[in-house]
């Protein structure tokens, strides 16, 4: 699998736009960029994924650079229900298509 | 609709007693995914199932570990005498299909919480 990097630790003010970056500076061609996220007790949410073009839905935006060694989340009005653990995965294209979690980027919303 | 479902929401047993952890996936999902997160760790994948055949069973920890499907749907988790370091919350995870092209989104369960003592 492709490794990702992400801070460790982040945090945003509720209501700003929270941008969460991870490195995949390995990926190949065809190769998706996927976010989960974990809020504590629960198990983990799809959010979003994208393969080159930038990709929006009702929870999020993802922004992927040109040359795909890196992506940025973004939550455009972050609440505090938006506290949790967020990874970001690249998927491997393999007859088991597991789900190789890195240690994620923990986002603390403050009030 | 329907989420994943799993069951019991939380176990709590003996050193050396049998347990069996159950997944009710989202209905049409034909791939069915099991995890497991120890306190403060990441998710490990264990097991997955394409219908009722499981092609990749490399994650299970030892033979003390096994899963079933049945009918293409409901999965059972089994870990025969359970030690205190299987204690964690089990996640069970399912897709609409495994694809060579594409890699599905899995939706995830709330977990079973396994407290072995």
């Amino acid at each position: 699998d492709a490794k990702t990097t992400q801070p460790t630790s982040m945090d945003c003010a509720e209501g700003r736009a929270a941008n969460l970056p991870c490195n995949h500076s390995t990926i190949s061609g065809n190769e998706y960029v996927y976010w989960y996220r974990q809020i504590h007790s629960q198990g983990p949410q799809y959010i979003i994924h994208g393969l080159k073009n930038n990709e929006t839905n009702e929870m999020a935006s993802l922004i992927i650079t040109e040359d795909r060694k890196s992506s940025t989340l973004i939550l455009p009005h972050a609440t505090l229900r938006d506290t949790a653990v967020y990874y970001c995965i690249v998927r491997v294209y393999s007859s088991a298509s597991k789900i190789i979690f890195g240690s994620g980027t923990r986002l603390s919303i403050r009030p | 609709g329907a989420g994943v479902s799993q069951s019991p929401s939380n176990k709590v047993t003996e050193k050396g007693k049998d347990v069996e952890l159950r997944c009710d996936p989202i209905s049409g999902h034909t791939a069915l995914y099991w995890y497991r997160q120890s306190l403060g760790q990441g998710l490990e994948f264990l097991i997955y199932f394409q219908g009722n055949s499981a092609p990749d069973k490399s994650g299970l920890p030892s033979d003390r570990f096994s899963a079933e499907r049945t009918g293409g749907s409901v999965s059972t988790l089994t870990i025969q005498r359970t030690q205190q370091e299987d204690s964690a919350v089990y996640l069970c995870a399912s897709s609409l299909a495994i694809s060579s092209t594409f890699p599905y989104e899995q939706y995830f369960g709330p977990g079973t919480r396994l407290t072995v003592t």
